[in-house]
């Protein structure tokens, strides 16, 4: 049974960079049938989509995030990981990492998140 | 950018039927997915191309997508079925994810 965990900082400082890994179990990110991304979401709020990564390194990222989000994958240590720069209280919200097979638009096993809040 | 829109709350009696809508212009032409959020918890997939169930997800949900309208259909509500739902597109005009705003649907 494939599980993600997320882990890092829980609290970042205004301006600084948000950095998470989330460690994949039961699965391979070198198979290279799926894509592994990063769902956020503020605290009493809606989803938000902020990108994914392929085990060649390709990414794909929420435009309107810019060049503040960088995705990456380590497949030697099974995992991947999110950078997020410039952050502000905006930027608070539940992490959760999250596989899509390729070819197919959903996300079938998420992590059970982690809150990081931005914050002074 | 593609926008959908849920209805923020829907109210259904136990034992009923409850019908969760996700507007979006010619949603029909794309894949709708649904996910069910319970406080605290990660969302969790629920129907996938429109109608279709992951293992575990009890026959009751069901889904459709036709013209302007996806709909998530659960029958015979029970109070276990409380949650929030999303629904969830891929835009491929800008091949991006969008989400919905979230329906919070109370059985009560």
């Amino acid at each position: 049974q494939l599980q993600l965990r997320e882990s890092g900082p829980r609290l970042v400082k205004p301006s600084e960079t948000l950095s998470l890994t989330c460690t994949v179990s039961g699965g391979s990110t070198r198979s290279g049938t799926e894509y592994w991304g990063w769902i956020r979401q503020p605290p009493g709020k809606g989803l938000e989509w902020i990108g994914s990564v392929f085990y060649t390194g390709s990414t794909h990222s929420l435009s309107s995030l810019g060049s503040r989000v960088s995705i990456s994958v380590d497949t030697s240590k099974n995992q991947f990981s999110l950078r997020l720069t410039s952050v502000t209280a905006a930027d608070t919200a539940i992490y959760y990492c999250v596989r899509r097979k390729s070819g197919r638009y959903y996300f079938d096993y998420w992590g059970q998140g982690t809150l990081v809040t931005v914050s002074s | 950018s593609y926008v959908v829109t849920q209805p923020p709350s829907v109210t259904v009696a136990p034992g009923k039927t409850a019908t969760i809508m996700c507007g979006g212009d010619n949603i029909a032409n794309k894949r709708a997915h649904w996910y069910q959020q319970k406080p605290g918890q990660a969302p969790v997939l629920v129907m996938f191309n429109d109608a279709e169930r992951p293992s575990g997800i009890p026959e009751r949900f069901s889904g459709s997508n036709s013209g302007n309208t996806a709909t998530l259909i659960i029958s015979r509500a029970e109070a276990g079925d409380e949650a929030d739902y999303y629904c969830q597109v891929w835009d491929d005009n800008s091949d991006e994810v969008v989400f919905g705003g979230g329906t919070k649907l109370t059985v009560l």
